[in-house]
């Protein structure tokens, strides 16, 4: 089944402890993203990889990091944890498809507590 | 003014009407996303789509590029429809996701 998984789904920690989010996904697929999703703000992309060792800021990347060392992977790092970093995170993977890449796939979610 | 705009913001029907949600863009766009995400749930691919039309049992998407407006009509609505549809816009070679805020859709038995 295809699918893009992440863990922990829930995750309560404390200012300043650093945590991992990961995700990993079965397709393949070449372009993976991370997104948060604030009440009132919607999805907001953090950061985007368009293959292995090629990643990028998205729209509101501060406090967070990324990798792309295997296709499959692709974990969300906070270094250094602050409550404005309470939120549901996504995860997602699109194929290149032919020119407009395939339709997404997103893992369940994280729902982040940071006090 | 937002990139993107959905509407309505929130949609109370009954069971079996027909649905209607509306998206228009202002950014440039190779593709465009439906989304689906139940209350407390994950989000769910249900469209995408360039041009013209797509239909998937009581789900139907259309896309107007020059008019730079999608629709997403549900037929005969069932309480199983009830969550919050998303419009995302995608464009670029990095195939980014522009997302609108959504719409509620609440279906009533």
């Amino acid at each position: 089944e295809a699918q893009v998984t992440q863990n922990p789904r829930y995750l309560i920690t404390v200012t300043g402890k650093k945590l991992t989010v990961t995700c990993s996904q079965n397709m393949n697929h070449e372009y993976m993203s991370w997104y948060r999703q604030d009440p009132g703000l919607g999805l907001r992309q953090i950061y985007y990889s368009m293959n292995v060792e090629v990643t990028d800021k998205g729209d509101v990347p501060e406090g967070y990091k990324v990798s792309r060392k295997e296709k499959r992977n692709f974990p969300l790092i906070l270094e250094s944890p602050s409550p404005n970093q309470t939120s549901l995170y996504f995860c997602a993977s699109q194929g290149e498809g032919r020119t407009i890449g395939t339709e997404a796939f997103f893992g369940q979610g994280t729902r982040l507590t940071v006090v | 003014k937002n990139e993107v705009e959905q509407s309505p913001q929130n949609l109370t029907a009954q069971e079996g009407e027909f649905i209607t949600i509306n998206c228009s863009y202002s950014v440039g766009i190779s593709a465009l996303h439906w989304l689906q995400q139940h209350p407390g749930g994950g989000i769910v691919s249900l469209f995408m789509l360039s041009s013209g039309k797509k239909k998937h049992g009581r789900l139907i998407a259309t896309i107007n590029i020059q008019e730079k407006h999608s629709s997403l009509h549900i037929t005969a609505s069932h309480p199983r429809d009830s969550a919050v549809y998303i419009c995302a816009p995608s464009g670029g070679s990095n195939y980014k996701l522009t997302f609108g805020k959504g719409t509620l859709l609440t279906v009533n038995p």
